[in-house]
């Protein structure tokens, strides 16, 4: 069965720190991946995906993440994050084809002081 | 173009009551899914409409929760009786069925808490 691991639950920075939030996958064949966001009080929107090709994928705000296929991670960064960027991020599965299911992991909640 | 609508966003309800939650998705979407997210836990798949066609309804916890999509445009989920355990954010997502490439667009969930 497929499953999706968020190993930071919780994570404060300071305005203009790095971030990185790890995300391993478990799927047994071909994968989209997607990291979601959910600013406070609004609804999932999607921040990134991958489908295929160049493994770096660039999102909205500044985010980015790097597909590994060898380490079945996509790990999501941004150089310098921002106030705004307080909210709760989901990294997600599915398999390749037929509209399936998304897989979430348990969610990272991210905290940024000014 | 609207959005993925979801009604109502918050419900409070006694344990033994009924709810019904609503999904409006976009327009022209023939795939809608519900998912689950109890406090702390991952979002987890409930089932998948294809149309007004129950595509995958695995995560479908018990035979309390009953899903339809009547004429393939709205759905709705409806809890009975609900029970503490039911308490959680349900969301609601829809996505054109186009093929592979495709994302989900998620609704602002509904926050039900069984007392």
């Amino acid at each position: 069965a497929q499953s999706v691991s968020q190993h930071n639950h919780h994570v404060i920075l300071s305005e203009a720190a790095s971030l990185e939030l790890g995300c391993n996958y478990s799927y047994g064949g071909t994968v989209n991946l997607f990291w979601y966001v959910q600013y406070p009080g609004q609804h999932l929107q999607l921040l990134l995906k991958y489908f295929s090709g160049d493994p770096l994928v660039k999102g909205i705000k500044g985010f980015e993440a790097e597909f590994i296929k060898s380490k079945f991670s996509f790990n999501l960064r941004k150089p310098s994050v921002q106030w705004s960027d307080t909210a709760e991020y989901f990294c997600a599965v599915n398999g390749r084809f037929g509209n399936e299911k998304l897989t979430f992991g348990t969610g990272t909640r991210l905290t940024i002081i000014p | 173009e609207a959005g993925v609508t979801q009604f109502p966003s918050h419900s409070v309800i006694e344990k033994g009551q009924t709810v019904t939650l609503r999904c409006d998705p976009i327009s022209g979407h023939d795939n809608l899914y519900w998912y689950r997210r109890v406090m702390g836990k991952e979002i987890k798949f409930l089932l998948h409409f294809v149309k007004e066609s129950k595509q995958d309804e695995s995560g479908m916890p018990n035979n309390r929760f009953l899903a339809e999509r009547t004429g393939g445009t709205y759905s709705t989920l409806k809890v009975q009786p609900a029970e503490l355990e039911d308490s959680g954010v349900y969301f609601c997502a829809s996505s054109p069925l186009t093929g592979a490439y495709t994302e989900a667009f998620f609704g602002q969930g509904t926050r039900l808490t069984v007392v």
